[in-house]
C-alpha cells in the first residue's frame, strides 16, 4: 500500500462548478501536510498548508481529518486557470528528509 | 517570496559526460533538496541536504553525488550521465524548522542522448 494516496483522476469539470479531492495516508506519524499545484511540465507550487482546524485561502478550502487520516481539497467557483495536477504531501517529523508525496489528481476545468 | 534557482530549463548531454546541475535559494534556508520526476514514478527523493557539507541519500542515489560548499547552493553532479537519467530535475529548499513547506525550483529538464 503507498504511504499516500490519491484519486488520479481526471476529474473534468464546467467552469463554475465545486470539485473536492482527497488524500489518504496511512502513516499516523505524519505531522504536517501541504497541497501543491502543478502545472504541465513547471515546478510544483505551493498551494495552501493543511491544518487541523481546517484553512481557507479565497475559493480554496483545506481540511484534514486525523482520526481518518486524510487531507482534503474544495475548490469553489472553479476557473479554467485551476486546471492543473493538485499534489498532496505529507511530511513525517521522524526524518527531516521524510517527505512524501502523492501521485497527483488532474484537474481539468472545461468552459 | 523565496527564489529557487536552478541554472539550465533545458539541458542535452551525450552518454558518458559529466554533468552538473545547480541550484541556488535566496532564503538561507538550511534544508535542499534534489529530486527527479518521471511519468508514472512521481517525485523520488536522490539527496538531500541539512546544512553546509551535510548530506543524506535519499532513495535513488546511485549514479549522482552532490556538493553543499556554501548554504545557499547545492549541486547534482552525474558522474556519467547514462540514458536512463534522462529526466526532469528539481530542486527545493526549506527552513530547517520541521514541517515548514518545500519551496521548489523551475526545474532542468536533462536529456541524454
Amino acid at each position: 500500500r503507498k504511504e499516500v494516496e490519491q484519486d488520479p483522476g481526471p476529474f473534468n469539470v464546467p467552469e463554475g462548478a465545486t470539485v473536492a479531492f482527497n488524500c489518504t495516508y496511512s502513516n499516523s506519524a505524519s505531522q504536517s501536510f501541504f497541497w501543491y499545484r502543478q502545472d504541465c511540465r513547471k515546478e510544483p507550487k505551493l498551494l495552501m498548508s493543511v491544518y487541523s482546524s481546517g484553512n481557507e485561502d479565497g475559493r480554496f478550502t483545506a481540511q484534514l481529518n486525523r482520526a481518518s487520516q486524510y487531507i482534503s481539497l474544495l475548490i469553489r467557483d472553479s476557473k479554467l486557470s485551476d486546471s492543473a495536477t493538485y499534489l498532496c504531501v505529507v511530511n513525517q517529523y521522524s526524518s527531516a528528509s521524510k517527505i512524501i508525496f502523492g501521485s497527483g489528481t488532474r484537474l481539468s476545468i472545461r468552459p | 517570496d523565496v527564489k529557487v534557482t536552478q541554472s539550465s530549463r533545458y539541458l542535452v548531454k551525450r552518454t558518458g559526460e559529466k554533468v552538473f546541475l545547480e541550484c541556488v535559494q535566496d532564503m538561507d534556508h538550511e534544508n535542499m533538496f534534489w529530486y527527479r520526476q518521471d511519468p508514472g514514478l512521481g517525485l523520488r527523493l536522490i539527496y538531500f541536504s541539512y546544512d553546509v557539507k551535510m548530506k543524506e541519500k535519499g532513495d535513488i542515489p546511485e549514479g549522482y553525488s552532490v556538493s553543499r560548499e556554501k548554504k545557499e547552493r547545492f549541486s547534482l553532479i552525474l558522474e556519467s550521465a547514462s540514458t536512463n537519467q534522462t529526466s526532469m530535475y528539481l530542486c527545493a529548499s526549506r527552513t530547517g524548522l520541521s514541517g515548514s513547506p518545500l519551496h521548489f525550483g523551475n526545474g532542468t529538464r536533462l536529456t541524454v542522448t
